[in-house]
């Protein structure tokens, strides 16, 4: 079954510490994003890669890295620059056919806490 | 630039009544317009999305969205609400062309809660 795969589902870090969310996709997409997700807030872009070895900073880049070494992964890390790492982070993918038109698809996400 | 205002974080209904969920945008260009839908600790999944054909867009579960560009408005119905539609659902705006290229502008979510 095609999909995106996210882990781990819950993860406890503690303060200062850096930490890594795992995003995989076998829908053989160009495009994939990380989002953030807090309560009453929908959701909020972090980073997005149109195509390998490329991404770009969304709206809430601060404290976060990105890497896209792979078409399939695109991992998030959370350093300890970022001041409020609580959140659900959500993985996406889309074709990237280069239209607006493209629709998003969306890992089960992650639940970071930081302890 | 572009937004997305859901009007109401928390709506409920009873089971077998309309579902009514509001959602306004407001872009400088030709919006493309989706709906998606999450379960408690889970992803989004798309509902469905407007993107200039029709007005009316039917989506999965019987729900559909009318885009009105007069008000700026693209809100989802269903007839019926069956008590598996209970989740959060999320309004979300694109640009068609331009420089916002894959980026989703989201609306804060509304909480939908189906009565027995």
């Amino acid at each position: 079954d095609g999909g995106i795969t996210q882990s781990p589902k819950y993860l406890f870090r503690k303060e200062g510490q850096n930490v890594t969310l795992s995003c995989e996709q076998n829908l053989n997409h160009d495009a994939m994003y990380w989002y953030r997700q807090d309560p009453g807030q929908g959701l909020r872009l972090i980073y997005y890669s149109q195509i390998v070895n490329d991404f770009q900073k969304g709206d809430i880049a601060e404290g976060y890295s990105v890497s896209r070494e792979k078409k399939e992964s695109f991992p998030l890390t959370v350093t300890s620059a970022q001041k409020n790492p609580t959140a659900f982070y959500l993985c996406a993918s889309s074709k990237g056919s280069g239209t607006s038109t493209d629709t998003q698809y969306f890992g089960p996400g992650t639940r970071l806490t930081v302890l | 630039a572009q937004s997305v205002t859901q009007l109401g974080s928390h709506v409920s209904v009873s089971e077998g009544a309309l579902v009514l969920l509001r959602c306004n945008y407001s872009s400088s260009v030709p919006p493309y317009l989706f709906w998606y839908v999450q379960y408690p600790n889970q992803g989004l999944q798309l509902l469905l999305k407007y993107t200039s054909a029709a007005t009316l867009v039917k989506g999965i579960n019987d729900f559909e969205a009318e885009f009105k560009k007069s008000e700026t408005s693209f809100h989802l119905t269903k007839p019926s609400a069956h008590m598996s539609d209970a989740a959060e659902y999320f309004c979300a705006v694109t640009n068609a062309g331009g420089t916002s290229y894959g980026k989703l502008t989201f609306g804060q979510g509304t909480i939908l809660t189906v009565h027995p």
